[in-house]
Order: structure tokens, then C-alpha cells, then sequence
């Protein structure tokens, strides 16, 4: 089974400040995918970065970075330069390669972004 | 290109009224899943449909829970009756293939009374 901890439930950050949400997770799988997914207060969750497993370098999208550290089991997102409209739920989530393609998402972070 | 559609938005009913909700995933998309959002929890999966077959409903409450993707691209997901413990928001999401990365929609919002 795999599980995914957030441990952070909420975070403030001040405007043009960088921020890291927390993400560890639990598998067996050798192959496996990790996401972030950002959940405003309107409700739709929008992807934001996926790291695969065997991927060696850290997967960037724009002001969104991944910090994979396979041995420790982590998988933080750094958002650079925080904007006002970064307030919202960060989810992490983890997928199976190996028969188990759901995602299992984690319990969220909360980020609210001050001016 | 256009993103997952679904509707209604929002939806209020008495507890065991049956409700169901409508997902169209984006064009082209074989994969589509539906998943339980409860207050203050991240998405738990309900059912994963490949085209027009069910892939995993391992977590779908069988006995009030249904869904289908009759032609492989719309869905529906059905509760009858619903509990009041079902009130959650109801996400649907796609992607081009199993291990594709999954595009979600806005979802529906239910409240049961």
C-alpha cells in the first residue's frame, strides 16, 4: 500500500518569499510517480509538477521545483517568489507503476501568502 | 484545449434521495477516474474507467455507489440513496492513458441534509 504524509497543515509566507511544503511517502514499488497539486478555494485541483522515480534530476516548472530525495523518501515543493495567488491547498500525491495506477493524495498543506 | 467539464456544480439533497453527476473528460482521453473529496482531506479514488471499462472500483461503495462510461467518454456517477455522509465534493478527472498525468475538474459540490 502506499501512503503519502504532509505534515505541515498550514503555512504563511510573506510575498516574494520562497516556501517548502513537505511530502513523504511510503512504497514498495520500485517505479513509481510523484505530483503537487495546487486546490484554490474554488475547488478544481491544478497539476503542477511530476517527478518520476527513476528520474535523476529534479523536475522544475516554471516557480515550482521538486526536491526529490529518493533515500529519505521525499518529495518537497518549492514555490520561488511567492505571488498572491499562490494561496491555496498544496496536495501531494503518489502513483503506482506496477498494477496500482491511482493516485493516493496526501492531507494537504494550506499556504496563504501574505502582502 | 478544453478541460474536464463537469456538472452541477453544487448540489444539495435530503438523505436517501438518489443524485448523480455528470463528467466529460477532456477530448481524446481513454482514462477516467472519479474521485471523493471529504472537508479537510485530500481525494480518495472511486472508480477508474479505461475506455469503457472499469479498471478499479475497489473503493466504491457498491451498494449505493454506481457509475458508467457507456461510449468511452462521458460518465456518470450515481448515488441512491444517498447518507449524510456522502456530502463531499465529487472530482472527476482524465488523462491520455493509465499513466498519464490526471487533469481534474471543478467538481461537484453535495451537501446532504
Amino acid at each position: 500500500a502506499q501512503k503519502i504524509t504532509q505534515t505541515q497543515p498550514g503555512m504563511f509566507v510573506q510575498e516574494k518569499e520562497a516556501v517548502t511544503l513537505d511530502c513523504t511517502y511510503d512504497t514498495s514499488d520500485q517505479s513509481y510517480g510523484l505530483f503537487w497539486y495546487k486546490q484554490p478555494s474554488s475547488g478544481e485541483m491544478i497539476f503542477l509538477i511530476y517527478q518520476g522515480s527513476y528520474d535523476e534530476q529534479n523536475a522544475t516548472e516554471g516557480r515550482y521545483s521538486l526536491n526529490f530525495q529518493k533515500a529519505r523518501k521525499s518529495a518537497n515543493l518549492v514555490i520561488s517568489a511567492s505571488q498572491l495567488g499562490d494561496s491555496a491547498m498544496y496536495f501531494c500525491a503518489m502513483r503506482g507503476a506496477t498494477g496500482d495506477y491511482k493516485l493516493s493524495f496526501g492531507a494537504g498543506t494550506t499556504v496563504t501568502v501574505r502582502a | 484545449e478544453a478541460g474536464v467539464a463537469q456538472s452541477p456544480r453544487y448540489k444539495i439533497i435530503e438523505k436517501r434521495q438518489s443524485v448523480a453527476f455528470w463528467c466529460n473528460p477532456i477530448s481524446g482521453h481513454a482514462t477516467l477516474y472519479w474521485y471523493q473529496q471529504i472537508l479537510g482531506q485530500g481525494p480518495k479514488l472511486l472508480i477508474q474507467f479505461q475506455n469503457n471499462g472499469v479498471v478499479d472500483d475497489s473503493q466504491l461503495p457498491k451498494d449505493r455507489f454506481s457509475a458508467e462510461r457507456l461510449k468511452g467518454v462521458d460518465s456518470t456517477l450515481k448515488i441512491q440513496p444517498a447518507k449524510l455522509e456522502d456530502s463531499a465534493v465529487y472530482l472527476c478527472a482524465s488523462s491520455l492513458k493509465p499513466l498519464g498525468t490526471q487533469y481534474f475538474g471543478p467538481g461537484t459540490r453535495l451537501t446532504v441534509l
